[in-house]
């Protein structure tokens, strides 16, 4: 089946020990998403790829960055995590073009700051 | 810019009760919205999707409306099971094919045996 995956699904981090989250897609879509979900709020969009085009938000933090080296993977560097960063990270892909847009999620990874 | 509010945050309803979960955006000038489910520490899992143009859609007991003019949406939930307990969020798309998605908070339904 075509599907969003993420990994690791769980990741335990020191407070400024860097921390690299992994996303993948089978679905070959052009765009891909990286969203921050804290407890009982909204997600809320980071960045985003258009292809090899990255697309960060004005608010986004310097302290994360990301990568997309081929159309199938997607990282997201957390340079030095917070206790502030603790969240579930969220990747999602949609084709970017055509009549729907429809966003397709992977299943999220919990980041816990220590 | 784009707000998305859904009231109430939580709800609590017996087990085949038919229910309507609301959402209201601010800004009218959408591409599409989308309705997730999202169970407890999991992603979202895409609903219902709607474009601009349409007025609803249906899937299985399902039903999202689309009033954009009026910067409203439903999901109507059929004959409510307790597998239907989760959080229910809603998004809009911005003008654009690949605009970004602005979620409300979601609404936390809890279906009673």
């Amino acid at each position: 089946d075509a599907m969003v995956i993420q990994n690791p699904r769980y990741q335990v981090t020191q407070f400024g020990k860097p921390v690299t989250l992994s996303c993948s897609q089978t679905l070959n879509h052009n765009v891909m998403y990286w969203y921050q979900q804290k407890s009982s709020q909204a997600p809320k969009l980071l960045f985003h790829y258009y292809d090899k085009d990255f697309n960060n938000e004005a608010d986004t933090p310097d302290n994360f960055q990301s990568r997309r080296p081929n159309t199938s993977f997607c990282f997201l560097d957390i340079r030095s995590p917070g206790l502030g960063d603790a969240a579930m990270y969220l990747c999602a892909t949609g084709e970017g073009s055509g009549t729907y847009n429809e966003q397709f999620f992977g299943p999220g990874t919990r980041l816990t700051v220590l | 810019k784009q707000e998305v509010t859904q009231i109430p945050a939580a709800l609590s309803v017996p087990e085949g009760e038919n229910l309507v979960l609301n959402c209201s955006f601010t800004d009218s000038a959408i591409y599409n919205l989308q309705w997730f489910r999202q169970d407890p520490g999991k992603g979202l899992t895409s609903l219902l999707l709607i474009q601009s143009s349409q007025r609803e859609q249906t899937s299985g007991r399902l039903n999202a409306s689309l009033d954009k003019s009026s910067g409203r949406s439903t999901l109507y939930i059929a004959a409510s099971q307790p597998g239907d307990s989760a959080t229910y969020l809603c998004a809009v798309s911005g003008a654009g094919a690949n605009s970004k998605l602005t979620f409300g908070k979601g609404i936390t339904l809890s279906v009673r045996p």
